[in-house]
């Protein structure tokens, strides 16, 4: 199975940061990688798909990138609202699923 | 609009099984896989399994294998998990979700559905 590691497991930053959570695959899934927010006693979010597409609606501020094994997820500029819990999830080995562990961000 | 209602909270004694439901609208309910992903209290998501409303064909996580069921009813929209043999590690928010306009990303989510195994 395809194990994933996200880092770190929590960041505090201020508004208006960059904020930067890196996700690892244990081995190379191309591109197949979405990227989840998810506030507290709500449902996640989908953000970004296939790596590095901003679901519609979604705020310019997220990004997404990498390929391979390693990905990146960046807020260009935290706002309080981003405060929640973010997960990746590979979809390399269809027809499994699997999320990484997930990042909390708090304001700093 | 789509939307995806589930079934209301649940305590179950160890050893028991529960079946949480997941009803469906504003779309058609055969046209796309409906998944299963639960968290446990202050954890991380986990993954379940797949159903094809349309054939009914599963698939499950290797962790969940000869425990769950996936099930789906086409006349009222309603897809269902039974998780039997409960243990007090099942003690989750369990969350149905599918994959409407992102291929193999989970665009839209249910409430979620608590279920709290407890003796």
């Amino acid at each position: 199975d395809i194990q994933m590691t996200q880092s770190p497991s929590s960041l505090s930053a201020s508004v208006g940061d960059r904020v930067t959570i890196t996700c690892q695959a244990s081995q190379d899934i191309s591109n197949y990688l979405n990227w989840y927010q998810q506030k507290p006693g709500k449902a996640p979010k989908l953000l970004i798909y296939d790596a590095s597409n901003l679901e519609t609606g979604v705020p310019s501020r997220f990004s997404g990138s990498g390929s391979g094994t390693d990905f990146t997820f960046t807020i260009s500029s935290l706002q309080p609202e981003d405060i929640a819990t973010y997960y990746c999830q590979q979809y390399d080995n269809l027809p499994r699923f699997t999320f990484g562990p997930g990042t909390k961000v708090d304001i700093k | 609009q789509v939307q995806l209602v589930q079934s209301g909270a649940e305590v179950k004694k160890p050893g028991a099984s529960v079946k949480v439901s997941c009803k469906a609208s504003g779309y058609t309910f055969t046209s796309y896989y409906m998944h299963w992903v639960r968290q446990a209290p202050g954890q991380g998501l986990e993954w379940m399994g797949i159903i094809n409303p349309s054939g009914g064909s599963t698939s499950y996580a290797q962790k969940f294998q000869g425990r769950v069921t996936m099930t789906r009813d086409t006349s009222t929209s309603t897809v269902y998990m039974e998780l039997s043999s409960l243990r007090s590690e099942d003690t989750a928010v369990y969350y149905c979700a599918s994959d409407m306009v992102r291929s193999n990303a989970f665009d839209i989510w249910g409430q979620g559905t608590m279920v709290t195994v407890s003796s």
